[in-house]
């Protein structure tokens, strides 16, 4: 079965990079994502990569994919306290209704 | 602006109450899906639906019924509402085999409280 697996807290100064790793299981992943949630809000899709992509770069995200190891991380430059949030990674596969299997969440917290 | 709607941001109820928790997509997407959120656990899926009058259990479908009479609607029912289902719920939709390249919208999430 699936599993994803994420630290649950990270702790970063403004300005600095932010690393949010994710691991996970299914080999048949399709596409992998990340969502942000921000205080009391639902979940918010950020970016998405496909199975057969290395690397994508959007903005101050860049999402790195190491298929081999099953390992996706999502690094935001210039940190600033307005990244403070949950982040999700969460893993798709062929199937009835494209389901999504979630990580843990990873709350990051970006100190002044 | 595209969006999942969920009838309530917080909900409290008693101990055997019957709950419903409605959501209401304007995306005409044919699949949803019901999620609760626990600190540390992540999102764990309870039912989804590809389709009108379709259900699937999820992971935790104990507890929990669901209904979907219209494609727009998504309803999460709790026979009778117990203090270990005291939770956050999200509700999401996505387009039949584009739920892949584009992900879920979600709602704004329902934290229920059982007392």
């Amino acid at each position: 079965g699936e599993d994803v697996e994420q630290s649950l807290f990270l702790s970063v100064r403004e300005g600095d990079s932010s690393v949010i790793n994710c691991t996970y299981t299914d080999s048949s992943s399709t596409y992998l994502y990340w969502y942000k949630q921000e205080p009391g809000a639902g979940l918010q899709l950020l970016t998405y990569i496909f199975s057969n992509m290395d690397m994508k770069q959007d903005q101050r995200l860049t999402v790195l994919l190491n298929k081999k190891d099953k390992h996706l991380s999502l690094r935001i430059a210039d940190t600033q306290t307005g990244d403070s949030a949950i982040y999700f990674c969460a893993e798709s596969y062929t199937g009835t209704a494209s389901k999504l299997t979630f990580g843990t969440g990873t709350r990051l917290q970006v100190t002044l | 602006d595209v969006k999942v709607t969920q009838s309530s941001r917080y909900l409290v109820k008693r101990t055997g109450e019957k709950v419903f928790l409605e959501c209401v997509q304007d995306m005409d997407h044919e699949n949803m899906f019901w999620y609760r959120q626990d600190p540390g656990l992540g999102l764990r899926l309870i039912y989804f639906s590809y389709d009108v009058k379709m259900k699937e259990k999820g992971d935790i479908p104990e507890g929990y019924s669901v209904s979907r009479e219209k494609k727009e609607r998504f309803s999460l029912i709790l026979e009778s509402a117990s203090t270990n289902q005291t939770s956050m719920y999200l509700c999401a939709s996505s387009s039949l085999g584009t739920g892949g390249s584009f992900g879920y919208t979600f709602g704004s999430g329902t934290r229920l409280t059982v007392v």
